[in-house]
């Protein structure tokens, strides 16, 4: 039973530079959940996707932070101009939505550090 | 608003001692959903249980079980028999429904088993 794995685990960037990260669910599920969690604190909704279709954005996904999921499988979170304040670690889940439950289920997720 | 509150932000217990981990929400809609995780050192979060607003039982899962009382707005989860793997970060986190079923998280409990 294979997980929600994301890639890479670690990166480092300079101020400014645009990264990209990805995240593939398991392989069921229709829902896909990005988050992100600072130091101290609970993590933090920022966007998810039902199949293709990104149906919500949290305030704190600013313009620079864009994210896709093509084909209802993995999708990729990219951060354009990096800043300082992004360092976090950011978090996928993914779950199989019905009418009943709707558990998600995350992946180790990417720690994200910016110099 | 805050929704989610665990105002321990620390604890100690011996191993194979009981111990309960506490979490307020506040919400004025009659359905939702409260979840606990579990995160390591390693930063996975960990689906550990889940209970709905319209249980009428207390949800169990093997050593973990949840206190759940409704009127007081109150989700304590349980642990028996602590091991020294239970040692980590606890978030509880609620799920509101007619929106997107983000989850909201509170700030968490760090729970250290001592030998």
């Amino acid at each position: 039973d294979t997980g929600v794995s994301q890639d890479p685990r670690h990166k480092i960037t300079k101020r400014g530079q645009n990264v990209t990260f990805r995240c593939d669910p398991i392989s069921e599920h229709n829902r896909l959940y990005w988050y992100r969690q600072t130091l101290g604190q609970g993590p933090e909704f920022l966007t998810y996707f039902q199949n293709e279709a990104q149906l919500e954005k949290s305030r704190l996904l600013s313009d620079r932070f864009s994210a896709e999921r093509p084909k209802g499988s993995f999708s990729t979170l990219e951060i354009q101009r990096t800043e300082q304040g992004d360092s976090a670690m950011y978090l996928c889940a993914s779950s199989l939505w019905t009418s009943v439950t709707d558990t998600q289920y995350f992946g180790p997720g990417t720690r994200l550090t910016v110099l | 608003a805050q929704k989610i509150t665990q105002t321990q932000p620390g604890m100690f217990v011996q191993e194979k001692e009981a111990v309960t981990l506490d979490c307020t929400y506040d919400t004025s809609d009659p359905s939702y959903g409260l979840f606990w995780y579990k995160q390591p050192s390693s930063g996975e979060m960990i689906f550990l249980i889940y209970q709905g607003s319209y249980d009428q039982q207390n949800a169990t899962e093997g050593r973990y079980s949840l206190n759940f009382q409704k009127a007081r707005k109150s989700a304590n989860l349980v642990i028996s028999a602590s091991q020294l793997g239970d040692s980590a970060m606890y978030f509880c986190a609620m799920r509101e429904p007619f929106g997107n079923e983000k989850l909201t998280f509170g700030t968490g409990t760090r729970l250290t088993i001592i030998p």
